[in-house]
């Protein structure tokens, strides 16, 4: 298993501004993830955070909005940059251990409001 | 691409009676995870129980436990003697199990489920 601390848990933000996301797992994972769960929607993958080089993101996510760094194998951050209102939602941090693991684990989630 | 329909949005429950949430999938991968998880109001994913396509035998975790129909593509999940504390929105996940780029989950629409005291 993973135990993965992401933080902030919540913020309130003003629009234009941005915030960086923290996501820090106990134990070298293989791989992780960032997901967006709009309001009472289900979740979408924004992007795979490669370790030592540029994420791969999804369609309809791109690097100038949705920066991310993996600088190694623990420890992940996402930029949500020049917020809209659209952008309120929660993120959530996800890791599948490294092995032959099934299961993915996942962060607390951030909900993140744009005022 | 695979897709994950669940076609409940909500469904409700008795306290101490059994349900069935149900959920579909399309892939054309023969090797593959598929998983419940739970979102209680906390936010918190919080895996419920898991399947491997490759084993026939339908998982059992407690309480929970699936229907696993390969060929129908079909993925239920019931839930005995329903508590309380069961409350909360579940969503079906599909996983690759190839992993490199396809380690993501594939998530339903998720369902909402109350349990009525």
């Amino acid at each position: 298993s993973a135990v993965i601390s992401q933080k902030p848990s919540r913020d309130i933000c003003q629009r234009g501004t941005s915030l960086t996301i923290q996501c820090q797992v106990d134990s070298q994972v293989t791989m992780m993830f960032w997901y967006r769960q709009q309001p009472g929607q289900s979740l979408t993958l924004i992007a795979t955070a490669n370790q030592g080089s540029e994420a791969t993101y999804e369609s309809g996510f791109v690097i100038d909005k949705f920066p991310i760094s993996r600088p190694n194998l623990t420890f992940s951050t996402l930029t949500v940059s020049n917020m809209s209102p659209e952008d309120s939602s929660i993120y959530l941090c996800s890791v599948l251990p490294t092995g032959r693991v099934a299961e993915a684990f996942f962060g607390q989630g951030t909900r993140l409001t744009v005022v | 691409a695979q897709t994950v329909t669940q076609s409940q949005p909500e469904m409700s429950v008795q306290e101490a009676e059994t349900v069935t949430l149900s959920c579909t999938y399309d892939t054309s991968e023969s090797d593959y995870y598929l998983f419940w998880y739970k979102q209680p109001p906390s936010r918190q994913m919080i895996l419920v129980i898991r399947q491997e396509a490759y084993k026939q035998q339908n998982a059992t975790e407690n309480r929970f436990s699936v229907n696993f129909q390969k060929a129908a593509k079909s993925f239920s999940l019931k839930i005995s003697d329903s508590q309380l504390g069961d409350a909360a929105m579940y969503f079906c996940a599909y996983r690759s199990s190839y992993g490199g780029s396809q380690g993501n989950l594939i998530f339903g629409k998720g369902t909402k489920l109350s349990v009525k005291p």
